[in-house]
This record gives structure tokens, C-alpha cells and sequence, in this order.
């Protein structure tokens, strides 16, 4: 019940096209939904991050959209340059009961041709 | 205004040997998470720790792992008699809350 799934595990985009990465999660008890972006050889940096009581955050290019019905949330990156080509992480945690601890998706392999 | 530091940013040990992970977390945040990386997957979460205390070490093996944060200086994990099964990057994050975290650079432990 603490697993979150996430897909594609890659994705390959052109320059300027949308970019959609989708997560599912079985634990209701989720309150926090953060997505991270990780290059090669660095650790994962925050994006953007939403709670349940949202269907929608959007910071610049990135938005995130959440279904709470559904279970399920995803990262939207409009207008992808080749400078997001990374590694990216859903995540998800309770901080009531679990001590904010994140439990992360498998991670997407991102690559945004020029 | 420094971000979550940790070293060394490599490390290599052979069999048996003792690896310890420093972690720096950022000024003013009270809160350390250590999650583990194996190659290809996800980041594992480990322990969660507080100044002088371990909140939350579900994640962590059982045996030859030991986490800490004393009052002052850095937080350790700390990997007794290394297997080969051990070579990972380890992460540390702080937060100065139980929400947002901030990664350190990690810890690329090779076990030879």
C-alpha cells in the first residue's frame, strides 16, 4: 500500500512538444505530492509539489495535475527544451504517520531531442 | 546560502571494510532523511532523524547499518562490514519542516 507507480519509464520528446509523465498511488493516506528532477551523477532537485486539496499547480512550464478520485497525478513540462533531458521522480508522503518520509515512483527517463 | 553537503562524493571499500557517509543539512533545517539509490531504480528512503534522535528507521536493513545526528556537526550513516550488495548512491535531504526536502549531491559507494 505504500507503492508508487509511475510512468513511461522512458520518454523521448521534441524540442518544443509536451512532455506527460503519469504516477498512481494506492496509500489514501498521501498528502503531499512532490515531483523531482535528477541529472546524471547529481542528487534530485524540487520542482514543483501539490497537495490533495488542488487539482492543479502550475509554476513556468511545469505543471502538475491531480486526480484524488483516481489515485493519480502527473507532470506536465509544455514547450520541453533539450535542458530538461533528465531523470524524473514522483514522490509521495504522509507526514502524519509516516514522518514525512517520501516514497518515490521508479523514476522517467527523459530525453528532449533538439 | 548552502545546500545540503555531503561527503565524500566517492567512496570505495573493499569486503568487509567500514564505509561512514557524511551529511550536512542546510542551516536551520533540523530534519535528515537518508534514502539509498541502486543503480536504474528509484531512491529507497532509510531513516529519518532528528537532532539526537532516529524518528523513523523502518527502512533500514536490520543488521551492519547505523544512522545518527548528534547535537553538533554532521549526521553519519554508517555501514559496517560492506558487501558488494552495498554499492549504491546514498542521498541525504533536510528539510527545515515534515514537508519539502532538499537533496544533497550524494554518495557514490563502490564496494570492490
Amino acid at each position: 500500500q505504500q507503492q508508487v507507480k509511475q510512468s513511461p519509464q522512458s520518454l523521448i520528446v521534441q524540442k518544443g512538444g509536451i512532455s506527460i509523465i503519469n504516477c498512481a498511488y494506492e496509500n489514501t493516506a498521501f498528502d503531499y505530492f512532490p515531483w523531482y528532477q535528477q541529472f546524471p551523477g547529481k542528487g534530485p532537485a524540487l520542482l514543483i509539489a501539490i497537495r490533495p486539496d488542488v487539482s492543479e499547480k502550475k509554476e513556468g512550464r511545469f505543471t502538475i495535475s491531480f486526480n484524488k478520485s483516481a489515485k493519480q497525478f502527473s507532470l506536465h513540462i509544455m514547450d520541453s527544451q533539450p535542458g530538461d533531458s533528465a531523470t524524473y521522480f514522483c514522490a509521495a508522503s504522509n507526514g502524519e504517520t509516516s514522518g514525512s518520509r517520501l516514497t518515490f515512483g521508479e523514476g522517467t527517463q527523459l530525453t528532449v531531442n533538439p | 546560502n548552502a545546500g545540503v553537503m555531503q561527503n565524500p562524493r566517492h567512496l570505495v571499500r573493499r569486503r568487509g571494510q567500514e564505509a561512514r557517509l557524511r551529511c550536512s543539512p542546510m542551516k536551520g533545517h533540523s530534519h535528515v532523511y537518508w534514502y539509498r539509490q541502486l543503480p536504474e531504480e528509484g531512491l529507497k528512503f532509510m531513516v529519518y532523524l532528528q537532532k539526537e534522535n532516529i524518528i523513523d528507521e523502518s527502512g533500514m536493513p536490520k543488521e551492519r547499518f547505523s544512522a545518527e545526528f548528534p547535537k553538533e556537526g554532521p549526521s553519519i550513516l554508517r555501514i559496517q562490514q560492506v558487501v558488494r550488495g552495498d554499492s549504491a548512491a546514498y542521498f541525504c535531504a533536510s528539510s527545515p519542516s515534515w514537508e519539502t526536502q532538499y537533496f544533497g549531491p550524494g554518495t557514490r559507494l563502490l564496494v570492490l
